[in-house]
C-alpha cells in the first residue's frame, strides 16, 4: 500500500492566517492526490483533486499544489467555518489510502 | 442532485456479519461511476474498504478482501457491504460515496455507525 504521510497532526492559527499542510506519499504517484475536509460529526467533502483542481462551489482561498512525493494544500486566509480535519488521499494505487489528518483549529 | 443514503443495523455480535446499504437518489448507479465504501473508527482516520461498478466488478481493499463482499441492485439503484467474522476493529462509523471517473470520491452519505459489541 501507499502511505500517505501528513504533517502537521494539528495546527493553531488566527483568523486571516495563511495555512499551509503537507502530504507526502511513500512513492512517486504523479498528481493522483485529493484534498478532503471534515467537519466533526460530518462527512468528508472533496476540496482539490488530481492535486491542483478545485471542486466546483469551493471557496477560491483553498488550493493545492504537487506532484510525484510532495503536495501542499493551502488556506489562503483562515475563516472560522474553515475549522475542520484535512485529509489527502491518493488514488494513484489501489487501495486508496488516506493521510492520517491535519486538525485545524482557531488561535 | 445525487445524494446517498445508508442503513443497517447500528450493532452488530462478534463473530457476525455487518450488513450495510446505500441507496442512490438524483442519479443513476448505471452512470460511469464507481462506488465506494469507507470507513472511520472513532476519534481516528478514514480507511477505503472497497468499491463496485454497475457492472458487478469489484476492488477489495486486501486488508478487508477476506471478509468484505460489495454487491449492487441496478433494480434498486443501491448497493450493499457485507463485512463477515467481524470484531471491535471494525467498530466505526461506515459511509458510502460516488467515486466519481475512478479519480474521487465526490459525494459521501451521511455515514452510519456500526457497534461491534455483545
Amino acid at each position: 500500500d501507499i502511505q500517505m504521510t501528513q504533517s502537521p497532526s494539528s495546527l493553531s492559527a488566527s483568523v486571516g492566517d495563511r495555512v499551509t499542510i503537507t502530504c507526502q506519499a511513500s512513492q512517486d504517484i504523479s498528481n493522483y492526490l485529493n484534498w478532503y475536509q471534515q467537519k466533526p460529526g460530518k462527512a468528508p467533502k472533496l476540496l482539490i483533486y488530481d492535486a491542483s483542481n478545485l471542486e466546483t462551489g469551493v471557496p477560491s482561498r483553498f488550493s493545492g499544489s504537487g506532484s510525484g512525493t510532495d503536495f501542499t494544500f493551502t488556506i489562503s486566509s483562515l475563516q472560522p467555518e474553515d475549522i475542520a480535519t484535512y485529509y489527502c488521499q491518493q488514488y494513484d494505487n489501489l487501495p486508496r489510502t488516506f493521510g492520517q489528518g491535519t486538525k485545524v483549529e482557531i488561535k | 442532485q445525487v445524494q446517498l443514503q445508508e442503513s443497517g443495523p447500528g450493532l452488530v455480535k462478534p463473530s457476525g456479519t455487518l450488513s450495510l446499504t446505500c441507496a442512490v437518489s438524483g442519479g443513476s448507479i448505471s452512470s460511469s461511476n464507481w462506488w465506494s465504501w469507507i470507513r472511520q473508527p472513532p476519534g481516528k482516520g478514514l480507511e477505503w474498504i472497497g468499491e463496485i461498478y454497475h457492472s458487478g466488478s469489484t476492488n477489495y481493499n486486501p486488508s478487508l478482501k477476506s471478509r468484505v463482499t460489495i454487491s449492487v441492485d441496478k433494480s434498486k439503484n443501491q448497493f450493499s457491504l457485507k463485512l463477515s467474522s467481524v470484531t471491535a476493529a471494525d467498530t466505526a462509523v461506515y459511509y458510502c460515496a460516488r467515486n466519481r471517473k475512478g479519480v474521487v470520491d465526490d459525494i459521501w452519505g451521511q455515514g452510519t455507525m456500526v457497534t461491534v459489541s455483545s
